[in-house]
C-alpha cells in the first residue's frame, strides 16, 4: 500500500491563500469522505485541522478548509499569517488491511 | 479533556524488544472509543501502527504484523505497544492519540517519545 502523494513543500506570503494537495487511488480518497488534515509545528505532535473532508474541529479557524475531487483531496489556507508555517500532512480511510493511509507531508513556508 | 502522555525507554538495542506505555486521563478505557498508534521517523512521514478499541479489538498495520502487540489496561488506564525484532528502521517518534473512529481521524494526540534503536 503506498502513502498518499502531497508535494514536498509550498509557499507563500502573509495574506495570501495556498492549497495543498493530497493525492491517493480508488481505494482511499477517491472511495470514502474520510479524509483528515494535521498541522504540525516543529518538535511538536500533529494537531487535526479537518476531518471527514470538509469537517473543522471545535476551535480550529475558518481560514482552513478542505475539499475532494474524484481522488484528490485538498486543503486550503486562505490569509496566510506566520504562525500557519509548518508541515501539514493528510490521511484517508483505506480498504484492505491497512485501514489507514498518511501522506508523506507537506512542509508550509510563509514567505 | 481527553490527555495523552507516552513514555518508553529512549535506547533499545537491535534485534531487541520495544515496550512504550501510554496513560490516557480524561477519558476511561471502557468507554466507546479507540486509540491510535502513530509513528513519525526523522524527518518523515506519518505511520499508522495500529488502533484498539476498549482494550478488545485491535487493527495492525499488516507492515508490523507479526511483531507488534497492542493492549490496554484498563484498571490503570494506560495502553501499551510492544515490538519485537527492531532494527534501525524502528527509529521514530511514537505518538498515541484518541482515534475518532478507524478513518485517519486522530484528536487529540500525546507529545510523543523518540525511540532510537542503535548499538
Amino acid at each position: 500500500q503506498s502513502a498518499l502523494t502531497q508535494p514536498a513543500s509550498v509557499s507563500g506570503s502573509p495574506g495570501q491563500s495556498i492549497t495543498i494537495s493530497c493525492t491517493g487511488t480508488n481505494s482511499d480518497i477517491g472511495g470514502y469522505n474520510y479524509v483528515s488534515w494535521y498541522l504540525q509545528h516543529p518538535g511538536k505532535a500533529p494537531k487535526l485541522l479537518i476531518y471527514d473532508v470538509s469537517s473543522r474541529p471545535s476551535g480550529v479557524s475558518d481560514r482552513f478548509s478542505g475539499s475532494k475531487s474524484g481522488k484528490t483531496a485538498s486543503l486550503t489556507i486562505s490569509s496566510l499569517q506566520a504562525e500557519d508555517e509548518g508541515h501539514y500532512h493528510c490521511t484517508s480511510y483505506t480498504s484492505g488491511d491497512l485501514l489507514i493511509v498518511f501522506g508523506g507531508g507537506t512542509k508550509l513556508t510563509v514567505l | 479533556q481527553v490527555q495523552l502522555q507516552e513514555s518508553g525507554p529512549g535506547l533499545v538495542q537491535p534485534s531487541e524488544t520495544l515496550s512504550l506505555t501510554c496513560s490516557v486521563s480524561g477519558y476511561s478505557l471502557t468507554g466507546h472509543s479507540y486509540w491510535g498508534w502513530i509513528r513519525q521517523p526523522p524527518g518523515k512521514g506519518l505511520e499508522w501502527i495500529g488502533s484498539i478499541y476498549q482494550t478488545n479489538s485491535i487493527y495492525y498495520n499488516p507492515s508490523l504484523k507479526g511483531r507488534l502487540t497492542l493492549s490496554g489496561d484498563k484498571s490503570k488506564n494506560q495502553l501499551s505497544l510492544t515490538l519485537t525484532s527492531v532494527t534501525a528502521a524502528d527509529t521514530a517518534v511514537y505518538y498515541c492519540a484518541r482515534d475518532l473512529g478507524l478513518e485517519g481521524r486522530f484528536d487529540p494526540w500525546g507529545p510523543g517519545t523518540l525511540v532510537t534503536v542503535s548499538s
